[in-house]
């Protein structure tokens, strides 16, 4: 069975600063999409980032960019720049292509320091 | 407007009782799902319907059951409430399995 770890239950970054948050995870398939998604204390969950396994070039969203590896079942997320409407929780998310499902990790709390 | 939207926000209720949660979403969008939320924030998928059909139903109670009245609705009835069933629920819908899900802003579930 598939699944998804972030192995930082926190992290904290000073405004302007960039952090990197880790995502790694476990399946057998080659072809899959990963997601990065934002929750904020007002618990709306937003899609942040999005990557396709079969793409090698690591998807960039302004400010947020990702390092995926493939091989290492690595995914995480650089936040540039960060801004105080940055703090929220984001979860690393996993599915696989063709199916309906999300996997989700057990997120990390980020806290921007003014 | 808003494209996921959920009815109500908050729910504080006894344990036993029924209640049920709407889910309405504007985009057109063919997939439905509610995801439960626990207090450590996990998120885990319980149930999706496409055009109506269930197809997804993980290990969830029985006391919990989805509906689709049409494909841009998806309500969630729990009957007997317990204090475990105190959490966030989430419902999303999405254009098919290939593009992404759109989360409404959640239903806080307090049993009392």
């Amino acid at each position: 069975a598939q699944t998804v770890t972030q192995s930082q239950p926190e992290m904290s970054v000073q405004e302007a600063e960039t952090v990197t948050l880790s995502c790694t995870y476990d399946t057998s398939e080659s072809d899959y999409y990963l997601f990065w998604y934002k929750q904020p204390p007002s618990r709306q969950m937003i899609l942040v980032i999005r990557q396709e396994a079969y793409k090698q070039q690591n998807a960039t969203e302004n400010r947020f960019s990702v390092n995926f590896q493939k091989a290492a079942k690595s995914f995480s997320l650089k936040i540039s720049d960060s801004q105080l409407g940055d703090a929220a929780m984001y979860f690393c998310a996993y599915r696989s292509s063709g199916t309906y499902k999300y996997i989700f990790g057990t997120g990390t709390r980020l806290k921007v320091l003014a | 407007d808003t494209a996921v939207s959920q009815t109500p926000k908050y729910l504080v209720t006894q344990m036993g009782n029924d209640k049920s949660i709407k889910c309405e979403q504007n985009l057109g969008h063919d997939t439905m799902y509610w995801y439960k939320q626990d207090s450590k924030k996990f998120l885990k998928i319980m149930f999706s319907y496409n055009n109506k059909e269930l197809i997804i139903n993980e290990t969830v109670p029985n006391r919990f059951s989805p509906k689709s009245p049409d494909k841009a609705h998806l309500n969630l009835h729990i009957n007997s409430l317990e204090l475990g069933d105190s959490a966030v629920y989430f419902c999303a819908s999405s254009q098919g399995a290939k593009n992404i899900q759109y989360f409404g802003a959640g239903t806080r579930l307090s049993v009392l």
